[in-house]
């Protein structure tokens, strides 16, 4: 089992591309995490999907879409990058919401 | 929404010695409190949890102590090992995980 893999590894930006992170994962859990990561504050909660067909806002939404495409897969979409977004994203994935999350190796984005 | 606050922020200790990082939550409903630990360039792993109906917890040389009265846990490592260096990470679940801001731990040789 591969676990939680997330693509690409790394990525640079112009401010007000676009871009989309993909995240996939094989242990057939029903849930699925965006965080980003950044310097002293921690993980931070950017979207969430409780089960296939569903998604919800977290902590930080803004600037940011997801998708559900299947059960295996949840991808982040920024529609128009900005220097903020710079940061270190990583998805998750628990068989349910009171059980361990799983974390893949993270995105390290960079906007300019 | 829950609230999670974690100290120190940094510590540094001399190998072999203890090291104990607390946390406190705001939320009485979150009843679900894991220990990530992350190496650099890697994603969170999970090293140790707990649930409110229990209030220690031990895996070898790391345990987990739970204060649900004053909302409050704490991780404990003894006998600290070099490979023990690293960012810890306490979370408190009511709907979703949140994550106190990290404690960078240096194990000195």
């Amino acid at each position: 089992n591969a676990g939680v893999t997330q693509t690409p590894k790394f990525q640079v930006l112009k401010t007000g591309q676009s871009m989309t992170l993909q995240c996939a994962q094989d242990m057939n859990h029903n849930s699925m995490y965006w965080y980003r990561q950044d310097p002293g504050m921690g993980l931070r909660l950017i979207y969430y999907s409780a089960s296939e067909g569903t998604t919800d806002k977290g902590e930080v939404p803004n600037g940011y879409n997801v998708s559900r495409l299947n059960k295996r897969e949840f991808s982040l979409r920024l529609e128009s990058a900005a220097p903020s977004q710079t940061s270190v994203y990583f998805c998750a994935s628990t068989e349910d919401r009171g059980d361990e999350q799983f974390f893949g190796p993270g995105t390290r984005l960079t906007v300019l | 929404g829950e609230n999670v606050e974690q100290h120190p922020s940094t510590l540094s200790v001399q190998e072999g010695d203890s090291a104990v990082i607390k946390c406190t939550y705001s939320d009485s409903a979150s009843n679900y409190f894991p220990w990530y630990k992350q190496e650099l360039g890697k994603g969170p792993q999970l090293i140790i949890d707990i649930r409110s109906n229990v209030g220690e917890k031990k895996d070898q040389r790391i345990a987990v102590t739970l204060n649900k009265t004053a909302k409050h846990f704490s991780l404990h490592i003894t006998e600290t090992q070099p490979e023990d260096s690293a960012v810890y990470f306490c979370a408190a679940i009511d709907y979703k995980l949140s994550f106190g801001a990290g404690t960078t731990v240096t194990v000195r040789a």
